[in-house]
């Protein structure tokens, strides 16, 4: 069964620094996605990594990919209080016969003034 | 907003009741996915189907049903509803390649199941 485990859970981050989400799982996938969701609201996708040492990158947050290390992170720089919200990787589990996705818990992260 | 659209918002009904949950993929999209979000456990995956055939099945109750029309649009029917099926039920939807699966998400079916 497949295993996607984001760690940590929770987050409180002063304005201007930086940190890092991990995200493991326990399959030979090299299909990896982030999401965002705000409080009440549907599922934002962010960032789509498809190989192995893909990194992507958009704004203050930049998304790599290590397929060997089955580990995704996600890297916030300089954190502004727009980026607060609950943040998902998930993992294609079909390997191309489904589609379906498993989630992690989600990282909730609270950046302060 | 992502292009898929799901109805209705909000549904609050009673033990034992039946609802139906619908979803319109974005256009273009031929595979749509169910899944469940609760506080205690999380984004679960329901059912998938592909351009009308169901195609894969995760954690899905005996008492929930779903099907995929010609149209494309697909409906999650939830029966003998119980407390704890209160949840948040989106709908997503990707053009699903071997390669690739990004899935873009509905604003979800807040189910209150008193």
């Amino acid at each position: 069964e497949l295993k996607v485990e984001q760690n940590p859970l929770f987050l409180s981050m002063q304005e201007g620094k930086n940190y890092t989400i991990y995200c493991n799982y326990s399959t030979t996938s090299d299909r990896l996605y982030w999401y965002r969701q705000d409080p009440g609201k549907s599922l934002e996708s962010l960032f789509v990594l498809l190989s192995n040492g893909a990194v992507k990158q958009e704004g203050r947050l930049m998304a790599s990919l290590d397929t060997k290390a089955r580990l995704s992170t996600l890297h916030i720089t300089a954190a502004v209080h727009d980026l607060s919200a609950t943040y998902f990787c998930a993992v294609d589990e079909g390997g191309g016969s489904q589609g379906n996705l498993i989630f992690g818990k989600g990282t909730k992260l609270s950046v302060k003034p | 907003d992502s292009g898929v659209t799901q109805t209705p918002k909000h549904l609050i009904t009673a033990t034992g009741q039946r609802v139906t949950l619908r979803c319109s993929p974005r256009s273009g999209d031929l595979s749509v996915y169910w899944y469940q979000q609760s506080l205690d456990q999380g984004l679960q995956f329901l059912i998938q189907y592909y351009n009308g055939e169901e195609r894969a099945k995760g954690n899905i109750l005996e008492r929930f049903s779903a099907q995929q029309f010609p149209d494309l649009h697909s409906e999650l029917n939830l029966s003998s509803l119980e407390l704890g099926d209160s949840a948040l039920y989106f709908c997503a939807s990707s053009v699903w390649s071997s390669s690739y699966n990004e899935q873009f998400f509905g604003p979800g079916t807040r189910l209150t199941v008193l």
